[in-house]
């Protein structure tokens, strides 16, 4: 079974802070998604990272995923309050089927 | 809006009884997933379906079935109801079956007591 762990679990910070949370696993994946969840939301894809030590940003937050592909990043800078949210990443395995492995999340609240 | 559709918003019911759940893709995308999220499993896949036939499965209970018909929309059935049923369930539905993104409805929060 393919894990995808997420650290921290619970974040939270001021407005203006910068932060990571990081996303590992031991397996291979062919691409690397993260999302953000609002209370009562469905997931939003944000990115999606494909080549290993890739780096994409977009706007204050910087993605990148591990050269071997088992781990991504996510760093926020100068975090708002409308940052606050859960932050899963998903890892997909490839082949003729699509199935995303998610973390559990990490839970970010940044405070004015 | 992501375009993708799921019926009920809310749903409660007494354990042992038996409900569906109901998803419409985003116009043109022809795969659609389930998945169960829990306070303490986190997202979990169920099942996937690519116009109209089962694709992959996941941790899904034999106590619960789903299909994709030829309109594309899904149903998921869940029966003999347990109190850890409980749970968010979303349908998340793409273009094609590899590689591409998943866009999630809003989700049905289902209430077993």
């Amino acid at each position: 079974t393919q894990l995808l762990e997420q650290s921290p679990q619970f974040l939270s910070i001021q407005e203006g802070e910068n932060l990571t949370v990081y996303c590992n696993s031991s397996s291979v994946f062919s691409s690397l998604q993260w999302y953000r969840q609002e209370p009562g939301e469905g997931p939003v894809l944000l990115v999606t990272v494909v080549t290993g030590g890739e780096v994409k940003k977009l706007k204050r937050l910087t993605f990148q995923f591990g050269d071997a592909r088992k781990d991504s990043s996510l760093h926020i800078t100068a975090a708002q309050p409308g940052d606050t949210g859960l932050y899963l990443c998903a890892g997909e395995n490839g082949g003729s089927n699509y199935k995303l492995t998610f973390g559990k999340g990490t839970l970010l609240t940044v405070n004015p | 809006d992501s375009g993708v559709t799921q019926t009920p918003k809310h749903l409660i019911t007494a354990t042992g009884q038996r409900v569906t759940l109901r998803c419409s893709p985003r116009s043109g995308d022809l795969s659609v997933y389930w998945y169960q999220q829990s306070l303490d499993q986190g997202l979990q896949f169920l099942i996937q379906y690519y116009n109209g036939e089962e694709r992959a499965k996941g941790n899904i209970l034999e106590r619960f079935s789903a299909q994709q018909f030829p309109d594309l929309h899904s149903e998921l059935n869940l029966s003999s109801l347990e109190l850890g049923d409980s749970a968010l369930y979303f349908c998340a539905s793409s273009v094609a079956g590899e590689g591409t993104e998943a866009f999630f409805g809003q989700g049905t929060r289902l209430t077993v007591v």
